[in-house]
């Protein structure tokens, strides 16, 4: 049951465009269109933000949008904001045990 | 409106015991996965274990397994975490979530393990 792999952090100015990859093996990311994608900020519980690879919870701005190709998985947040600064985690399920994996997270710092 | 709230947790000491509950509303609860997802303090979310709607199929990550007890009651829409045999790294925040991959979660428990 290994992790999924993010980048620790990703960062970018106020505006600008950021992609976050999530990378998986064929057992999960790359055979599943179950990879879902969560906000943390410090303290809360997470946050839902993409399921099914690129849908969009009610009340999710569109600026954040997901996408799949083979075993990798990634989130675009799309002009930056300051509160968008926080911890995002991937997720995909793995049909192993029928169990879940999640990403090690990655930081967002809008500089 | 879906709510998820998770009760139970708090200090015990290794190799103690903790129940840990969680309390459905909103929606159809015995029609639908549950997970328990976990974050120790400063790390990643860490899946723990899930169960079937009727509660027939059970799974656990490898680290938890013969010491947790993952159960459910449909009729008071209600999810439990039975943790024997805790251990230090067992600290952490415990989180209730609904659906095979997470969709609504709860605001979690606090479980220390310390002596």
């Amino acid at each position: 049951q290994s992790a999924l792999t993010q980048p620790a952090s990703v960062s970018g100015s106020p505006g600008q465009s950021i992609t976050i990859s999530c990378t998986g093996t064929s057992s999960d990311v790359g055979s599943y269109n179950l990879v879902s994608w969560y906000q943390q900020h410090p303290g809360k519980a997470p946050k839902l933000m993409i399921y099914e690879v690129s849908k969009r919870p009610s009340g999710v701005s569109n600026r954040f949008s997901g996408s799949k190709s083979g075993n990798t998985a990634s989130l675009t947040i799309s002009g930056l904001q300051a509160e968008d600064e926080a911890e995002y985690y991937c997720c995909s399920y793995t049909g192993s045990s029928i169990s879940v994996v999640f990403g090690g997270g990655t930081k967002v710092t809008v500089l | 409106e879906v709510q998820l709230v998770e009760s139970g947790g708090g200090l015990v000491q290794p190799g103690g015991s903790l129940r840990l509950s969680c309390a459905a509303s909103g929606f159809t609860f015995s029609r639908y996965w549950m997970n328990w997802v976990r974050q120790a303090p400063g790390k990643g979310l860490e899946w723990v274990a899930n169960i079937k709607e009727d509660g027939s199929a059970k799974y656990y990550v490898d680290s938890v397994k013969g010491r947790f007890t993952i159960s459910r009651d449909n009729a008071k829409n209600s999810l439990y975490l039975q943790m024997n045999s805790l251990r230090a790294e067992d600290t952490a925040v415990y989180y209730c979530a609904r659906d095979v991959v997470p969709l609504f979660w709860g605001q979690g428990t606090l479980v220390t393990v310390s002596s």
